[in-house]
Parts: structure tokens; C-alpha cells; sequence
């Protein structure tokens, strides 16, 4: 088993509708969770970051924790053309750094 | 606050000469630095870690030898690399990330090309 894994894609959404994208983990001890977005040809931007199991919501992005089932989501609602990107999950500790292999987003207008 | 550079953000070179990039921490001292290469459509893959002061740390299958890392500073890291083929152009990212917390940020890349 991946220590992380993501569906590929790519993911094709109506731009206004909302984007799911699901990321599972291995280690069970992964305490916390981030969210990248990388455009193509750019380098990670870190969108979201969670550590308690539940929601967590920062504008139109919602992350998602269920540390019992070993699963982080992410949400974008209303989304748009510019979402469209990579988006890399990394659940991890301290001294993991290990990035799953991103959901290509693409919003359609 | 958090901004990583690097320098440079494109380079062309010869096969059998060295090339070396930087990554700088602007706003923020960072203990530890991360050094990841990406192939076109592909995933990050994690090169090495390199702590201020000290050895870096590096990936199974990575050459150290190869990809020598300086972490002279909190505030600077280089990648070298020796001896570049063709198969060595990629993406380079640099990351770095402040003692204590868990967020990590990223440079905006060296595109490395090699003929």
C-alpha cells in the first residue's frame, strides 16, 4: 500500500459546481494534513492545513479529517476556471514529506 | 511572511558541467531545507533534507555525490549539480520550513536543461 494515495484524474467539473477531491494515508500516527495546489509548470502552494478531525473551511476551500477512517478531503465550492491544477495531498508528521500524486482539477466553463 | 526564492529560476548547460542552485528563505530562518526534483506529469519526488550546519539527509536512490547540498545558512541552501547529463534536466523545488512547525514552503523552481 501507498503511504499516500489520490486519485489521478482528471477530475472535470462545471465551473460554480463543487470540486471533491479524497486522499487516503497509510501511517496511522500522521497528526497533520496539508493541501497544495500546483499549476503546471509552477511549483506546490500550500492552500490548506488541518489537524483535528472535522472541518475546516477558509473561503470556497473546506478541508476534511477523518483520522479513524485515514481520510483528508478537500472541497472548493463555487469552483472556478483558474482551480484548475494539480492538487497534492501531504499527511505526515514532523519528518514526512512525502506528497501523494495529485488530483488533476480541470473547471470548465 | 513564508517567502522561499531561488536562483535560478531557469538554466541551459553543457553535459559534463556542474550547475548550481540556491534557495533562499526571505522572511523566515529555516532549520531545515528540502530539496524535491519533478519530471514532466509527474509526482514530487523527495531528493533530500538538509539541516543548518550539518550533512544532508538524502532519498534512497538519490546520488549524494551527485546532488551535493550546502546548508551554510538558516537562511541559504544549495543544490549542486556535478557533472549534469541530459537525463538530469528537470524541474528542481526547493522547500523550507521554520523549526517547530509542520508547514513547509516552497521556492518557485529551477527548470534545468541539459544538451
Amino acid at each position: 500500500q501507498k503511504e499516500v494515495e489520490q486519485n489521478s484524474g482528471p477530475l472535470s467539473v462545471p465551473e460554480g459546481a463543487i470540486a471533491s477531491l479524497n486522499c487516503t494515508y497509510s501511517d496511522r500516527g500522521s497528526q497533520s494534513f496539508f493541501w497544495y495546489r500546483q499549476y503546471s509548470g509552477k511549483s506546490p502552494e500550500l492552500i490548506m492545513s488541518i489537524y483535528s478531525n472535522g472541518d475546516k473551511e477558509d473561503g470556497r476551500f473546506t478541508a476534511q479529517l477523518n483520522k479513524a477512517s485515514q481520510y483528508v478531503s478537500l472541497l472548493i465550492r463555487d469552483s472556478q476556471p483558474s482551480d484548475s491544477a494539480t492538487y497534492l495531498c501531504r499527511p505526515g508528521g514532523y519528518n514526512k514529506l512525502i506528497f501523494g500524486a495529485g488530483t488533476r482539477l480541470a473547471v470548465h466553463p | 511572511g513564508a517567502v522561499v526564492s531561488q536562483h535560478p529560476s531557469w538554466v541551459i548547460c553543457k553535459s559534463g558541467t556542474s550547475v548550481k542552485i540556491e534557495c533562499r528563505s526571505l522572511d523566515f530562518q529555516a532549520t531545515t531545507m528540502f530539496w524535491y526534483r519533478q519530471f514532466p506529469k509527474q509526482s514530487l519526488m523527495l531528493m533530500a533534507t538538509s539541516n543548518e550546519g550539518s550533512k544532508a539527509t538524502y532519498e534512497q536512490g538519490v546520488e549524494k555525490d551527485k546532488f551535493l547540498i550546502n546548508h551554510a545558512s538558516l537562511t541559504l541552501s544549495t543544490l549542486t549539480v556535478t557533472s549534469a547529463h541530459p537525463e538530469d534536466s528537470s524541474f528542481y523545488i526547493c522547500s523550507a520550513r521554520r523549526e517547530g512547525l509542520y508547514e513547509q514552503y516552497f521556492g518557485p523552481g529551477t527548470r534545468l536543461t541539459v544538451t
